[in-house]
């Protein structure tokens, strides 16, 4: 079936920090892959996406590139802020007609000034 | 976007009893989807819920425990039916709209 693992956290860095959480994926046929974030107090938001091997997903300064060969899709950031504090959830749709989501075991990441 | 709305947004119950959260869509949509997430834990799939048929629940979830509504296309209620302290999470309501997946802002279950 299909399965996202993430990176073991809690991770804390300092900021301006490089960041990398690792997620790796099990599919069955071409998943979509995401990237979910999740602040404190807040809703569950998409962070970015990618479709098809890969293509590169970004926002608010994070990447994500779709690695069909290494079954990965790692969230990057070059330089980290205090408001980057949340949780990040990697997730993944695939199969016929699929819909829902299939979600990493979120990765507390915590930012110190 | 799909704007995604649910009351109650948090609520302390008894062991035993029964719990009903709405979600309400600003527009309508074909699936919605609930989740829990468990204290510290990612999020799992419940059930998905169709207009007009019974809802689809995934492995280890029953109508029973979690009967489900969707009487039209922007509205589903979630009921957690006797309820016991490992109920307590946060039930999350989702939909896709134009193949992005949207979640309300979620339901803090305690039960004591």
């Amino acid at each position: 079936g299909n399965s996202v693992t993430q990176m073991e956290g809690p991770v804390t860095l300092s900021e301006e920090a490089f960041l990398t959480i690792n997620c790796t994926y099990t599919a069955t046929g071409y998943p979509s892959l995401f990237w979910y974030v999740q602040y404190p107090g807040e809703g569950l938001q998409l962070l970015l996406k990618a479709t098809k091997a890969d293509d590169k997903g970004s926002n608010k300064g994070f990447e994500a590139t779709y690695r069909k060969e290494t079954t990965s899709f790692h969230l990057e950031k070059g330089s980290v802020q205090v408001s980057d504090s949340a949780v990040y959830f990697c997730a993944l749709r695939s199969g016929e007609g699929a819909q829902k989501l299939v979600f990493g075991q979120g990765t507390r990441l915590t930012i110190n000034p | 976007s799909a704007v995604i709305s649910q009351k109650p947004s948090r609520d302390i119950c008894q062991r035993g009893t029964s719990l009903t959260i709405q979600c309400q869509v600003d527009s309508q949509v074909t699936m919605m989807f609930w989740y829990r997430q468990q204290p510290g834990q990612s999020l799992t799939l419940i059930a998905t819920a169709n207009q007009g048929s019974e809802a689809t629940y995934e492995s280890g979830f029953v109508i029973d425990k979690f009967p489900i509504s969707r009487p039209n296309l922007t509205f589903s209620t979630l009921t957690v039916s006797n309820m016991s302290p490992e109920d307590s999470s946060i039930y999350l309501c989702s939909v896709v709209q134009a193949v992005e997946q949207y979640f309300g802002p979620g339901t803090r279950l305690t039960v004591t």
